[in-house]
């Protein structure tokens, strides 16, 4: 099974500025098969990319995806207050899927 | 655009049988794959399973003996049925499309706790 480990846990910063979330893998991941999604408190995942760096239908593109092989980003360039909330990255190249334990995005 | 809904009992009694029902609108459930996703209290996601359009299932190995996932395309429905449940199944379980593993539409989620 592949572990996936997000950093930092907590990311403070102030709209406007710019987010790094890191996942990164146990082993390599097949075909860089991994997805982040967005999820604020009582609410669903969203999906925000897929494919490593392929962003999502309706996705702002001021998210963006990036990484290969063990190692994979998600970017936010300029926080909105809307993009306050926990991150996961999750892998789907090889079963049984998994997801990092989650990186929360705070105000500052 | 698919719309998803969990249904089911949000109280569900140790060594018993977790039962949840997914149904879809705006859609076929044919048209696509489907998962089910679970996320403890205050913890992470965890995949359980997906089900296939062409019957194949995969669930995650250490659920495997516990978990059966079945579609009823006249109803437009997934479900899942978890045996002999403990405390460590309560969660916010949610029903999900899989677009080739990654989940594009979501259900709400529906909260099970394990109690006696």
């Amino acid at each position: 099974e592949i572990v996936l480990t997000q950093s930092p846990g907590t990311l403070s910063l102030s709209p406007g500025e710019r987010a790094t979330l890191s996942c990164r893998a146990s082993q390599s991941i097949n075909r860089n098969l991994l997805a982040w999604y967005q999820q604020k408190p009582g609410q669903a995942p969203r999906l925000l990319i897929h494919g490593a760096s392929s962003r999502a239908t309706g996705i702002p593109d001021r998210f963006s995806g990036g990484g290969s092989g063990a190692d994979f980003t998600l970017t936010i360039s300029r926080l909105e207050p809307e993009d306050f909330a926990v991150y996961y990255c999750q892998q789907y190249g090889s079963s049984p899927r998994t997801f990092g334990q989650g990186a929360k995005v705070e105000i500052k | 655009q698919v719309q998803v809904q969990e249904s089911g009992p949000g109280l569900v009694k140790p060594s018993e049988t977790l039962s949840l029902t997914c149904t879809v609108s705006g859609g076929s459930i044919n048209s696509y794959h489907w998962s089910w996703i679970r996320q403890p209290p205050g913890k992470g996601l965890e995949w359980i399973g997906s089900l296939f359009s062409g019957g194949s299932a995969f669930q995650k190995p250490s659920l495997k003996s516990r978990v059966n996932m079945s579609v009823d395309t006249s109803k437009n429905q997934f479900s899942l049925r978890l045996n002999s449940v403990t405390a460590a199944d309560t969660a916010v379980y949610y029903c999900a499309t899989d677009g080739g593993g990654y989940s594009l539409y979501w259900g709400q989620g529906t909260l099970v706790t394990v109690s006696s």
